[in-house]
């Protein structure tokens, strides 16, 4: 079965850098997109990118551009969310998901993981 | 960038109750990129509708969705004590891919 595995909490001082993990299992990596969406605790959901890991393509929403960097291996169907310059108000929850190119919606989620920013 | 707004910011309704959610989009979408996401408490979100009207794998046939344009509804014909949760809309026709603030169902 398709599932998504993300990498433990983390908790950053501000200026720090995070780097999130999100390894996949169950179907073809490089046949599906891997998008990121975070959610700060009690609010709504963020879209925060999208990449094709096959192509590398990526597409950053433009809050995050500069700041956010998809990346992926794979050898070990994993992609990587890395967030720099870490600010209070990027503490939230990030989720991975396995993106639909067609209609590009996504259909399979990972655990989410928790990022606290705190000095 | 398109924004989503959603209505009402909570429903509180009863078991059994037919629930009705509004997502009106700031601009028009581009056709069937419209998708809904339930999410529980603790847990990640979970397709429900992709496509405007398309059930995902394993979603019951309470659950159906429609609209065009600007306009869309998510419809639970009768709502079982599971589908109390928070309820998400997504356009991804038009980058950035943006969601809806959220409709919490409740129970009444």
């Amino acid at each position: 079965q398709v599932q998504l595995v993300q990498s433990g909490a983390e908790v950053k001082k501000p200026g720090a850098s995070v780097k999130v993990s999100c390894t996949t299992s169950g179907y073809t990596f490089s046949s599906y997109d891997i998008t990121w969406v975070r959610q700060a605790t009690g609010q709504g959901l963020e879209w925060m990118g999208w990449m094709n890991p096959n192509s590398l393509n990526t597409n950053y929403a433009p809050e995050f551009r500069g700041r956010v960097t998809m990346t992926r291996d794979n050898s070990i169907s994993t992609a990587y969310m890395e967030l720099s310059g870490l600010r209070s108000d990027d503490t939230a929850v990030y989720y991975c998901a396995r993106g639909i190119r067609n209609l590009l919606y996504s259909d399979h989620w990972g655990q989410g993981t928790l990022v606290t920013v705190s000095s | 960038e398109i924004v989503l707004t959603q209505s009402p910011g909570t429903l509180s309704l009863s078991p059994g109750e037919r629930a009705t959610l509004s997502c009106r989009a700031s601009q028009s979408v581009r056709t069937n990129y419209l998708a809904w996401y339930q999410q529980k408490p603790g847990q990640a979100p979970r397709l429900l509708i992709y496509g405007v009207s398309n059930r995902a794998t394993g979603i019951p046939d309470r659950f159906s969705g429609s609209g065009a344009g600007t306009d869309f509804t998510l419809t639970i014909s009768r709502l079982e004590p599971e589908d109390f949760a928070v309820y998400y809309c997504q356009q991804s026709g038009t980058a950035p891919r943006t969601f809806g603030q959220g409709t919490k169902v409740e129970i009444k």
